[in-house]
């Protein structure tokens, strides 16, 4: 059954580090995402990717997150100056054509000290 | 309000028990409603969507009742391997794009 894989699964970084946490979604889906989630606390969206632009944003991605597709498997989420409160569980999500279901990947735990 | 809100649980329940988990959401214009569960420190596993009609897949059973802005899921003869937390999933527009999840509810099935 195809599924969506995460690297690297636990990352530790200092605080002002930038981090790229990579993401290979299900080969034929067409939607993209990144969601995280702060240890005890809810899932939140944080941007959707659709035809290599972002689609939608929450106020949480401000100017320090980008994404990107760099190829027709990878897609990237950075941080460019991580603060201690990135540190979470970042989920990657990915959907296909003619359905909102999505799945999600394992999740890369985002330590910052 | 809250844009997504579950029962805060947690529920303990023996094996073999019916247990029904309730959702209400406050936009209206919610389209899309899911059922995921979650295991401890690991990803939202979808468990099923949401119909208008409801729906049943084994053991659970999904409503929406759109008037009433709440969903609900019904797990019966539970099992062990029930145990999860139980997250409740609406889309608030139609074109498939951010997924706004509830608190969820932590269900521990006991033997």
């Amino acid at each position: 059954e195809p599924e969506v894989t995460q690297t690297p699964s636990h990352q530790v970084t200092q605080m002002g580090q930038e981090v790229i946490l990579r993401c290979v979604p299900i080969s034929n889906h067409l939607y993209f995402y990144w969601y995280r989630q702060i240890l005890g606390q809810k899932v939140e969206f944080l941007v959707s990717f659709y035809n290599n632009e972002i689609s939608e944003k929450s106020e949480i991605f401000d100017d320090q997150f980008s994404v990107e597709r760099p190829d027709g498997s990878n897609f990237t989420l950075k941080i460019r100056s991580t603060k201690l409160e990135d540190s979470a569980m970042y989920f990657c999500a990915s959907g296909g054509v003619g359905t909102y279901e999505q799945y999600f990947g394992p999740g890369t735990r985002l330590t910052v000290t | 309000r809250k844009e997504v809100e579950q029962d805060p649980g947690p529920f303990n329940v023996p094996e073999g028990a019916t247990v029904a988990f309730n959702c209400t959401y406050s936009n209206s214009a919610s389209q899309s409603f899911f059922w995921y569960r979650q295991d401890c420190r690991k990803e939202p596993k979808l468990l099923m969507s949401v119909y208008s009609s409801g729906n049943e897949d084994g053991r659970f059973t999904a409503q929406l009742n759109r008037a009433s802005q709440y969903i609900s899921l019904l797990i019966r003869d539970s099992k062990l391997s029930d145990s999860a937390t139980y997250l409740c999933v609406v889309i608030r527009d139609n074109y498939g794009q951010n997924f706004v999840f509830g608190p969820g509810t932590r269900l521990s099935v006991l033997p």
